[in-house]
């Protein structure tokens, strides 16, 4: 039982380059979301798509772009990497309501 | 709009002490709300929830909140902290569509 799969762990990118960050889950959620985390701002919210085949902007989606590509995935694109991305990014599922949000185990990314 | 509030950004208790974490939410209707915990270098576990009822829930680890509708609050107790607990602390509240966190609450323990 997997639960959500967050690849890469780690990544280093220059500015201006880009990256796709992937995110799978196999607890049938319908609803999935991308946070990044930075020291002393908790987990902000980047993308978040409540089903599949819609998303919708979170607090900071500026510089990213997501896809929900089927209900078992959703990714996050860096299109040309900013020191300012820097973080560490959480793909989680599930949270709906009352329901429990599961958690991948994190992306660090550093961009140079 | 939503909103989640965590006061304090780091506690330092002393093992065996007593724990509460504040927490203060921002929402219209009725607020599903959630404490986290994420260890060094790892992902978030919850450890409770609450949605209705009893307005005194358990969680794992011996962790419990009160939710206090009349202060928007959902505070998180221990009665006494393990070495062990050195964690930091997330409360979020779920929304019909989204959930929202707060900035977390580092919280070390003193031998």
């Amino acid at each position: 039982n997997a639960g959500v799969t967050q690849t890469p762990k780690f990544q280093v990118l220059k500015t201006g380059q880009s990256m796709t960050l992937q995110c799978a889950q196999d607890m049938n959620h319908n609803s999935m979301y991308w946070y990044r985390q930075d020291p002393g701002m908790g987990l902000r919210l980047i993308y978040y798509s409540a089903s599949e085949g819609t998303t919708d902007k979170g607090e900071v989606p500026n510089g990213y772009n997501v896809s929900r590509l089927n209900k078992r995935e959703f990714s996050l694109r860096l299109e040309s990497a900013a020191p300012s991305q820097t973080s560490v990014y959480f793909c989680a599922s599930g949270g709906l309501g009352n329901t429990e949000a599961f958690f991948g185990q994190g992306t660090r990314l550093t961009v140079v | 709009a939503q909103s989640v509030t965590q006061p304090d950004i780091h506690i330092t208790v002393s093992e065996g002490a007593s724990l509460e974490l504040r927490c203060n939410y921002s929402y219209g209707a009725t607020p599903y709300l959630f404490w986290y915990v994420q260890s060094p270098g790892q992902g978030l576990q919850l450890l409770l929830k609450y949605f209705s009822g009893d307005t005194l829930v358990q969680g794992i680890k011996g962790f419990e909140a009160e939710f206090k509708r009349s202060q928007s609050s959902f505070n998180l107790r221990k009665p006494s902290v393990h070495w062990s607990d050195a964690a930091e602390y997330f409360c979020a509240v779920g929304t019909t569509n989204k959930l929202i966190f707060g900035t977390g609450t580092l919280l070390a323990v003193q031998p």
